[in-house]
């Protein structure tokens, strides 16, 4: 497509359910990355997805978090049993892995855990 | 570890002023270094970029940063700042593939 697609844009959910967040990269973008942004904070890395090669997983804050990516697809960000402090904006973004670090991002998904 | 430090969490200055946004960042080797604005309901926009030659990068927006080794810096500036420039500025360092952002810098216009 001709942007990062990022769905929903927005969720609210209730405190210990389970959220799958998605990202659709732009087609040929071999690299793709999750961040989180908290109200006020700046970009918190979680994942990187390149190629084939296995993720870069040193972000995640803890194992309820997790994500796939099927080849150079759409990526599912999965958060289980969510916490309040799970509330935050979740960024997507894919570039085309040259190493010039071209991030295209998407728009977000805003997540609020009541 | 890799880190970006971006000192001033909130700036305001008034319309025509010019302004410096200040980033320092820790990496071992020749750093890639960017700068990204995102304004109220807008997504995140590149203004700039260094990776290698001219210390003194230019961007779009009438924005351009300098690259200062001896002080690990990488500071933004514009000489004469719009209404419309009143957003966040992130600070970025790229390091094994992905880029590690600073905690940001809000800046206000004053009229």
């Amino acid at each position: 497509g001709a942007g990062v697609s990022q769905s929903p844009s927005n969720k609210v959910t209730e405190k210990g359910k389970d959220v799958e967040l998605r990202c659709d990269p732009i087609s040929g973008h071999t690299a793709l990355y999750w961040y989180r942004q908290r109200l006020g904070q700046g970009l918190e890395f979680l994942i990187y997805f390149q190629g084939n090669s296995a993720p870069d997983k040193s972000g995640l804050p803890s194992d309820r978090f997790s994500a796939e990516r099927t080849g150079e697809s759409v990526s599912t960000l999965t958060i289980q049993r969510t916490q309040q402090e799970d509330s935050a904006v979740y960024l997507c973004a894919s570039s085309p892995g040259t190493g010039g670090f071209g991030y295209t991002f998407g728009s977000g998904t805003r997540l609020t855990v009541v | 570890a890799q880190s970006v430090t971006q000192p001033d969490i909130h700036i305001t200055v008034s319309e025509g002023a010019s302004l410096e946004l200040r980033c320092n960042y820790s990496y071992g080797a020749t750093p890639y270094l960017f700068w990204y604005v995102q304004s109220p309901g807008q997504g995140l926009q590149l203004l700039l970029k260094y990776f290698s030659g001219d210390t003194l990068v230019q961007g779009i927006k009438g924005f351009e940063a300098e690259f200062k080794r001896s002080q690990s810096s990488f500071n933004l500036r514009k000489p004469s700042v719009h209404w419309s420039d009143a957003a966040e500025y992130f600070c970025a360092v790229g390091a094994s593939g992905k880029l590690i952002f600073g905690q940001g810098t809000e800046l206000s216009v004053k009229p």
